[in-house]
């Protein structure tokens, strides 16, 4: 099973500021990985696939990178509607479909 | 406007059984697979189970592989969730999920609302 590792686990930040975050994977995924935002009580939101791609109506801010094993996910400038948890999800090696463990963004 | 809408989520006893649906619409549902992904109270997303879109093959999470059955009424645009033998473990907000279409990869682009599924005695 691929273990993803995402990293912070936290992240602290002002609205208009750069957010990093990492997902790291215990073997090569290639670039089937894709990243998800969750807000609270909400279904998750796919914003990036195959590493790099934004979905549909995905606003610019947000861009993935990365292949092999570690991965980046950057929103260029935070906007109010951006604090929420982020998800990583490999395809790679299946079954299992697995998850990271998520950051969440928080208004500082 | 692509729909999911999950339902049967109920309080069942360790042991019990219980039968999840999602009613697809707004899309050629059989043209897609499908997945179950669940999130337990203030935790992560995790996997459960797949299914094509014929419904010919089946995938599953260890977890639950020989206790849950997925599979998907193309006649009726609905995907069910057959869950035996529950678990306390197994209580979680169930969303259903389809892949998205435009990568080679199994990723999820349009997702239900979820519903909780609490196995306590």
């Amino acid at each position: 099973e691929i273990v993803l590792t995402q990293s912070p686990a936290t992240l602290s930040l002002s609205p208009g500021e750069r957010a990093t975050l990492s997902c790291r994977a215990s073997q090569s995924v290639s670039s089937y990985l894709a990243w998800y935002q969750q807000k609270p009580g909400q279904a998750p939101r796919l914003l990036i696939y195959d590493a790099s791609n934004r979905a549909t109506g995905i606003p610019a801010r947000f861009s993935g990178s990365g292949s092999g094993t570690d991965f980046t996910l950057t929103i260029s400038s935070l906007e109010p509607e951006d604090f929420a948890v982020y998800y990583c999800q490999q395809s790679r090696n299946w079954p299992p479909l697995t998850f990271g463990g998520g950051t969440k963004v928080e208004i500082k | 406007e692509v729909q999911l809408l999950e339902s049967g989520g109920d309080l069942v006893q360790p042991g019990g059984s219980l039968r999840l649906s999602c009613s697809a619409s707004g899309f050629i549902f059989s043209s897609y697979a499908m997945s179950w992904v669940r999130q337990a109270p203030g935790k992560g997303l995790e996997w459960v189970t797949a299914i094509s879109g014929s419904g010919d093959y089946t995938y599953y999470a260890d977890s639950v592989k020989g206790r849950f059955t997925i599979s998907r009424d193309n006649s009726k645009n609905t995907l069910y969730l057959q869950m035996n033998s529950l678990r306390v473990e197994d209580t979680a907000v169930y969303y259903c999920a389809s892949r998205f279409r435009y990568s080679s990869g199994w990723f999820f682009d349009y997702w239900g609302q979820g519903t909780l599924v609490t196995v306590s005695s």
